[in-house]
């Protein structure tokens, strides 16, 4: 069955070091993969999305993600996290092509210490 | 420019009272989504449509029901309100391979 598991539940680094948010997939074909952004009470954002191509994609906020096929994993990181990225991150990739449906990982909650 | 729209932001239902939770999008777009989001548990997709006329049942479907009679609109319906269908809900419409999303609707069923 298709899945995606993001293993880290909560995660707290402090502001202006890296950030690495985790993300596997279980899925036959590559699959187009997206990263969102939900800040509290808010709606969801596109971060960046893969569909094809460079494996390293860049996306908004200083964001950028890396494909890689033989772990099945779309990683999202940032070089220096701001007090303004804490939010819940979420992974989806897109299953059954372009107009396929998303499947969202259960979230990483991400929290900055000054 | 508006997006995804939906209505209302927060409703507080009592158990077996229904209501519609409405969307809206002005991006002409052909496929929209239905989500219910649940603490600690991501997005689960509830319905979705191809298009005007056409509807189609997500991951978790029961208890609820949709329509699409036009492209802008796809309203979900909850009939006998049940208190495990408190949640955030989410629209989304999707163009290619990107989707857009409102801002959520916050139900409550006491």
């Amino acid at each position: 069955a298709q899945s995606v598991t993001q293993p880290d539940i909560h995660i707290t680094v402090s502001e202006g070091a890296s950030l690495e948010l985790r993300c596997n997939y279980s899925y036959g074909a590559t699959p187009y993969l997206f990263w969102y952004v939900q800040s509290p009470g808010q709606g969801l954002q596109l971060l960046l999305k893969y569909f094809s191509g460079d494996t390293l994609v860049q996306g908004i906020k200083g964001f950028e993600a890396e494909f890689k096929r033989s772990q099945s994993s779309f990683n999202l990181r940032k070089p220096s996290v701001h007090w303004s990225d804490a939010a819940e991150y979420f992974c989806a990739p897109k299953i059954g092509g372009s107009q396929g449906n998303l499947i969202f990982g259960k979230g990483t909650k991400l929290s900055v210490k000054p | 420019n508006a997006g995804v729209t939906q209505t209302p932001k927060f409703r507080i239902l009592k158990i077996g009272q229904s209501m519609t939770l409405q969307c809206t999008q002005d991006m002409n777009h052909n496929y929209m989504y239905w989500y219910r989001q649940d603490p600690g548990m991501g997005l689960k997709l509830i319905y979705y449509s191809v298009g005007a006329g056409i509807t189609d049942k997500g991951e978790v479907p029961n208890g609820y029901n949709v329509s699409r009679s036009t492209t802008e609109d796809f309203p979900l319906r909850l009939e006998l309100a049940a208190p495990s269908q408190t949640s955030v809900y989410f629209c989304a419409s999707s163009y290619q391979a990107e989707a857009f999303f409102g801002q959520g609707t916050r139900l409550t069923v006491v």
